[in-house]
């Protein structure tokens, strides 16, 4: 079945950029997503990328996909306190269809 | 945003008991809604996909017998655990879709249900 992976752990300064990396397996895959996850709430959506792009920019965030590679990255720029989280990637086959989600990747930003 | 909210947010049960879980939207009808298990340190694991009015769909593995899924309203969706188990324990989640509305993918998640057996 399809697979999705990512690091588990990532520890920034604040100021910095993050990258957080994922690979998936599906060739299918249409769209590729990026949830995040704060403590006590809901993943909520932060952007996604249509399988025919390599690149997305949303003002701090930049989704870059190798879909050769099958691999997904997000850079947050100038990382904030508030964006400690745990960052998940996703991938479907078509708008609606259902979710595939990776492990999560929590982002520690320290002071 | 919309809003889902899940409830309740904790429960504690006996082995053998059934454990109701609900989930609503609050500030939309969602034509579909999603059923998640969290395991620590693990992915979501989708369990199953209901559309109102119809029956669920479950995922392979997932026993539809144990895990009860009734979607009565377009913002109501409600998850029972039967004759719940230790190995049932586990952080559930829901989420709801807006037909064929707003971005690709995008689901609207609850804050999850922390489910443990004794």
């Amino acid at each position: 079945g399809e697979d999705v992976e990512q690091s588990l752990f990532l520890s920034v300064r604040e100021g910095d950029s993050s990258v957080i990396n994922c690979t998936y397996t599906d060739s299918s895959s249409t769209y590729l997503y990026w949830y995040k996850q704060e403590p006590g709430a809901g993943l909520q959506l932060l952007t996604y990328i249509f399988s025919n792009m390599d690149m997305k920019q949303d003002q701090r965030l930049t989704v870059l996909l190798n879909k050769k590679d099958k691999h997904l990255s997000l850079r947050i720029a100038d990382t904030q306190t508030g964006d400690s989280a745990i960052y998940f990637c996703a991938e479907s086959r078509s708008a609606g269809n259902m979710l595939t989600f990776g492990g999560g990747t929590r982002l520690m930003v320290k002071p | 945003g919309a809003v889902v909210s899940q409830h309740p947010s904790r429960v504690i049960c006996k082995s053998g008991t059934s454990v109701k879980i609900e989930c609503r939207s609050l500030d939309f009808q969602a034509t579909t809604m999603f059923w998640y298990r969290q395991f620590p340190k693990k992915s979501l694991m989708l369990m199953a996909t209901s559309n109102e009015g119809s029956k669920a769909t479950y995922e392979q593995g997932v026993e539809k017998d144990k895990f009860l899924i009734n979607h009565a309203s377009l913002t109501l969706s409600t998850l029972t655990v039967t004759s719940a188990h230790p190995e049932d324990s586990s952080f559930y989640i829901c989420s709801a879709r807006v037909g064929s509305s707003g971005r690709p993918g995008e689901q609207f998640f609850g804050p999850g249900t922390r489910l443990t057996v004794l």
